[in-house]
């Protein structure tokens, strides 16, 4: 039963370049929610997606920020043109049934912006 | 506005010490609180959830409690692998609220 996936688990890019983070969920689990925790800082709510939907993206900058969770395949965070302010631990979870139903974390994407 | 507050933000513990850590929540309306507890370099490890005040949950050393304005998570006689940030949020809107967390270390 494996858990929830995310990958790479370290992504090293330059300015200006294009940021592509990926998470598989939890089998069975149809709601997806990214989050960002800088460091020394908490989790900060991003975006949350359920199969095909954006459900709320109200945590994502407006600008270069992207997300997408396709009726195949894994979720997808997308950054373009990426700062070094955008250096950052990204994390992925799910759960089966929404908002109010546990949320399993997946183990991080570190993004570090040389 | 919606908050979150873990205290106190760092706890040293001799192994075997009890003791309690602090979420306070001005969420209105809360539909669940979570704990989680967070090791260096990975992601949040999912402990309880609760949904309404008065509700208890136990698991091994550690039990966690809710009142209408404010959630322990209690640590009985704490070994060195307890040592980890413990996290909790509150469900607020479509999203889960995050506190800055606790960072507790226990020393042999």
């Amino acid at each position: 039963n494996a858990g929830v996936m995310q990958n790479p688990r370290h992504l090293v890019r330059r300015r200006g370049q294009e940021a592509r983070l990926r998470c598989s969920p939890m089998k069975g689990h149809s709601h997806v929610y990214w989050y960002r925790q800088l460091p020394e800082e908490g989790l900060k709510f991003m975006v949350y997606l359920q199969k095909e939907n954006i459900i709320d993206e109200s945590g994502m900058p407006k600008e270069r920020f992207s997300a997408e969770f396709p009726k195949e395949g894994p979720s997808i965070l997308r950054i373009q043109q990426v700062v070094r302010g955008d250096s950052a631990a990204y994390f992925c979870a799910s759960s089966r049934l929404g908002l109010t139903d546990t949320q399993y974390f997946g183990p991080g994407t570190r993004l570090t912006v040389l | 506005e919606d908050q979150v507050t873990q205290s106190p933000e760092a706890l040293r513990l001799q192994e075997g010490e009890s003791s309690s850590l602090n979420c306070s929540y001005t969420v209105s309306g809360l539909r669940g609180l979570f704990w989680y507890r967070q090791d260096p370099g990975k992601g949040p490890e999912f402990l309880f959830t609760l949904y309404s005040a008065g509700e208890e949950k136990e698991k091994e050393r550690l039990k966690a409690t809710l009142t209408k304005k404010e959630s322990f998570l209690h640590i009985t006689a704490p070994k060195p692998e307890d040592s980890a940030t413990y996290l909790c949020a509150a469900v607020r809107g479509n999203m889960l609220t995050f506190g800055g967390g606790t960072r507790l270390m226990v020393k042999p």
